[in-house]
């Protein structure tokens, strides 16, 4: 099972920060799927996931601002934060999970999304 | 939302030793208890799932105790390859939310 991160490595504040995560191994049909992101300030922090089953359950302190979705075809699925300010400057993590071990038995390596103008 | 709370902070420790890990969750979570390791530039890796299950391919000398509030992960004979940050993380509800990291260093 391999996940691979994806998206640009620099968005400005105010935008939306967009990450694809690419699923080989492994079908998306099956397990939680979240992301996870890691910056120096506030450590390991789980963002929300997305099951199987399409039922998604985000953090409730960025839960006004994110969307995970899932492309069953392609076998991805996606990050979409809103109106990302410098605190939303980390390195981004996909993962897969069952109920025991998510957010994941498996990671994505990161990506680092910086914030800046 | 659940705390996690890891102790020490930090370590040093030699090759050969063995070392405890603690973490302690504000409310009972019975057994959903991962151990992670994780290395500089680096993914967490999971360790310990199920507060003492071996997730497949991790060298038996680390072993995971635990269940309600008080956790431990036990490394026996530190070995070059474990020096390294440990995090906890329950999966009991969510949030799901991580300790804040137990550094483990060469003395």
């Amino acid at each position: 099972v391999q996940l691979q991160e994806s998206g640009p490595g620099l968005v400005k504040p105010s935008e939306t920060l967009s990450l694809t995560c690419i699923v080989s191994g492994a079908s998306i049909n099956s397990h939680y799927w979240s992301w996870i992101r890691q910056s120096p300030g506030k450590g390991l922090e789980w963002i929300g996931h997305i099951f199987y089953t399409g039922s998604t359950t985000y953090n409730p302190s960025l839960k006004s601002r994110v969307t995970i979705s899932v492309d069953r075809s392609k076998n991805q699925f996606f990050l979409r934060l809103t109106y990302v300010t410098t605190a939303d400057t980390a390195v981004y993590y996909c993962a897969r999970g069952a109920r025991y071990t998510q957010p994941g038995d498996y990671w994505g390596q990161g990506t680092l999304v910086a914030v800046s103008s | 939302d659940i705390q996690m709370t890891q102790s020490p902070s930090s370590l040093s420790a030699s090759v050969g030793d063995g070392v405890s890990l603690t973490c302690r969750a504000s409310q009972g979570i019975d057994n959903y208890l991962n151990w992670y390791q994780q290395k500089p530039g680096e993914a967490p890796k999971l360790l310990i799932y199920a507060a003492s299950s071996l997730q497949s391919g991790v060298p038996s000398r680390f072993s995971g105790s635990g269940s309600g509030t008080d956790f431990t992960l036990t490394i026996t004979s530190l070995q070059p390859e474990d020096f390294a940050t440990y995090y906890c993380q329950q999966s009991f509800s969510t949030p799901l939310t991580f300790g804040g990291g137990t550094r483990v260093e060469i003395k």
